[in-house]
């Protein structure tokens, strides 16, 4: 079954940091671009940062440029997120979700479950 | 804030046809394929449509989409109260070099 789990999830406080991961299996992880989203409660998604199939080109919305740190182990099948000074602003609920082809194209066909950050002091 | 515009909410009886619009600019919709995602209560989103049009393996023909311009549509034909969740337009957008999401429409079934 191809699956997303995210963990790492959490209550930080504003200046923290905090890495997600991100556990696929199921596919070949090693073929597909990556991407996290995000969902601030009772809003709508909004897409964080996403990562080539190799690691070699990563994209990062404004929101998350200069702070946060998408990368990849595909010898572990993970994807990971490292958020350094962190904003009330930022939590939300992290998704991670996978490409429907080995190219870019926005379409995700996969998504985890999601993991809780919360960054309240 | 987001690029792509979408009404906030949306309704129909069973059996009706509910269309979403998405409007955007050049820099997303109007160079770039679009895809839109269902979002049930709770739950992560799903992919709905892919490339404008086309629809995953699994996904009812009821859910269609087109594209004109710089704007989007999702429609839904023959509502089902399974139908009633959030769905969202997103497209890649070259001038901030990253991908974006509509605003949401929360869609009602009467």
């Amino acid at each position: 079954e191809v699956q997303l789990l995210e963990s790492g999830g959490g209550l930080v406080q504003p200046g923290g940091s905090l890495r997600l991961s991100c556990a696929a299996s199921g596919f070949i992880f090693s073929d597909y671009p990556m991407s996290w989203v995000r969902q601030a409660p009772g809003k709508g998604l909004e897409w964080v940062s996403g990562i080539s199939d190799s690691g070699d080109d990563t994209y990062y919305a404004d929101s998350a440029k200069g702070r946060f740190t998408i990368s990849r182990d595909n010898s572990k099948n993970t994807l990971y997120l490292q958020m350094n000074s962190l904003r009330a602003e930022d939590t939300a609920v992290y998704y991670c979700a996978k490409e429907m082809w080995r190219g870019w194209s926005g379409a995700f066909d996969i998504w985890g479950q999601g993991t809780m950050v919360t960054v309240s002091s | 804030q987001s690029v792509l515009t979408q009404p906030p909410s949306a309704s129909g009886t069973p059996g009706q046809r509910v269309t979403i619009s998405c409007s955007g600019s050049s820099s997303n919709i109007g160079r770039n394929t679009i895809n839109w995602y269902q979002q049930l209560p709770g739950t992560a989103p799903k992919l709905l449509i892919y490339s404008d049009n086309h629809r995953p393996s699994g996904v009812p023909d009821r859910f269609s989409g087109s594209k004109s311009g710089t704007s989007t549509s999702l429609a839904i034909s023959g509502l089902q109260s399974e139908d009633e969740a959030d769905y969202y337009c997103a497209a890649w957008d070259d001038s901030l070099n990253g991908y974006v999401f509509g605003t949401g429409t929360k869609v009602t079934v009467l």
